[in-house]
């Protein structure tokens, strides 16, 4: 149990669908990140917020827009996405933005058909 | 060409060896890690380390700063510890930013 929730933990959609990812932690973290990762290839960080607030956002498409309403929840919204974006996306916090340990959640498996 | 490179990038060992998985990186850092990814996604924080050697358990870490390399060791390797393995560097300008390697998978066989 790393203390970092992700549902749901697969989602099939279509490209026109609009469906959200959630995170959630429970260690009294403040930053919280997402990642994307790709079959074959290195995760990538999308998005970083410290106290709520977005502090890094990695050039992501506008189809991916983060939610941040408090320190402990992190959404994930999607829109019109592409096939190319099925991938495992992460969930990860830490109690600040420098160097600290990132506790990952599980992950939501996405496919987009 | 990632700047963070793994070696190797399959190993397979037997019940009981030595393992060493080894990471490059190109600048200066302020902080490695040291990641575990078991099949279904979930990842694992092992070590983070800024110099010197962690252990924890069956598990030791090194890095040589001025080499600008890491190794993670695994003494009498199970297979329980089969896994892809990242390591990811904090460059020392970065803030918040990971840059991950693409990782080892290793599988141990009984």
């Amino acid at each position: 149990e790393t203390g970092v929730t992700q549902t749901p933990r697969h989602l099939v959609m279509g490209m026109t669908n609009k469906k959200s990812l959630k995170c959630e932690q429970h260690l009294g973290h403040n930053a919280m990140y997402w990642y994307k990762q790709s079959a074959k290839k290195p995760l990538e960080l999308m998005f970083v917020y410290n106290f709520k607030e977005q502090t890094e956002n990695n050039s992501v498409p506008s189809r991916f827009s983060p939610e941040c309403p408090n320190s402990s929840h992190l959404f994930l919204h999607l829109h019109t996405l592409q096939p190319e974006d099925s991938a495992l996306y992460l969930c990860a916090s830490s109690p600040g933005t420098s160097s600290y340990e990132q506790y990952f959640g599980p992950g939501t498996r996405l496919t987009v058909t | 060409k990632n700047e963070v490179e793994q070696s190797p990038q399959n190993l397979t060992a037997q019940e009981g060896e030595f393992i060493t998985i080894n990471c490059s990186y190109s600048v200066g850092i302020s902080a490695l890690h040291w990641l575990q990814q078991h099949p279904g996604g979930g990842i694992v924080s092992l070590f983070m380390l800024s110099s010197g050697k962690k252990k924890h358990g069956r598990l030791i870490a090194t890095i040589n700063i001025q080499e600008k390399h890491s190794s993670l060791h695994i003494t009498a390797s199970h297979p329980r510890d089969s896994a892809v393995y990242i390591c990811a560097v904090r460059w020392g300008t970065s803030g918040s930013r990971l840059t991950f390697g693409e990782g080892t998978q290793l599988t141990v066989n009984p």
